[in-house]
């Protein structure tokens, strides 16, 4: 059974930085892209990262290039998302999610989300 | 920017009744890109449609996807009482976007 289980969600200050955690199971990890997409509350959802299997190809949505980083290990089966100069907007539930490529494109598997709240 | 309209914002509709829900892309997209997500309150989105036309594993066969180009409908022939969620339209290009979502809410 696949399980994607993200972790790291808190409530930080504007301006600070916090990294998020979604551990994989239930398939080969290495061989799926992944990505992160977040909900900020009572709105629609937003695509944030992707990075390829191998962790070698990565792409930002504008509203967080130059802020956020995306990584995986792909010995520990696991997906971070580095977010830093953290902002009220940011906040949002963040799920990750494993992408099917080639030759159809889509999110197939999805965690259960971390809350990130940036407030003072 | 590709930008993905849904419509309506909201379908009130009565369980056993058939939904028919609207994506449209401000470009012509590939079918191959096109997918339908539905969400429950408090869970995470859940696959439904891929390839603008083909059900994800587990789907029943009352969801059903269909459209080209820019024109795209996820139909669900006889609304069952779990059916009632919001449903995105995604496009998965460069920017991989979303739709604003229907929600479909017992009448």
């Amino acid at each position: 059974e696949v399980q994607l289980l993200e972790s790291g969600g808190d409530l930080v200050q504007p301006g600070g930085s916090l990294r998020l955690s979604c551990a994989a199971s239930g398939f080969t990890f290495s061989s799926y892209a992944m990505s992160w997409v977040r909900q900020a509350p009572g709105k629609g959802l937003e695509w944030v990262s992707v990075i390829s299997g191998g962790g070698g190809s990565t792409y930002f949505a504008d509203s967080v290039k130059g802020r956020f980083t995306i990584s995986r290990d792909n010995s520990k089966n696991t997906l971070y998302l580095q977010m830093n100069s953290l902002r009220a907007e940011d906040t949002a539930v963040y799920y990750c999610a494993s992408v099917v490529t080639s030759p159809v494109y889509y999110f197939d598997y999805w965690g259960q989300g971390a809350l990130v709240t940036v407030s003072s | 920017e590709i930008v993905l309209t849904q419509s309506p914002g909201t379908l009130s509709l009565s369980p056993g009744e058939r939904a028919t829900l609207s994506c449209r892309t401000s470009q012509s997209v590939s079918s191959s890109y096109l997918a339908w997500y539905q969400q429950k309150p408090g869970q995470a989105p859940r696959l439904l449609i891929y390839g603008a036309s083909s059900r994800a594993t587990g789907i029943p066969d009352r969801f059903s996807g269909s459209g080209s180009g820019t024109d795209f409908t996820l139909t669900i022939s006889r609304l069952e009482p779990e059916d009632f969620a919001v449903y995105y339209c995604q496009q998965f290009g460069r920017s991989p976007l979303f739709g604003q979502g229907t929600k479909v809410e017992i009448k």
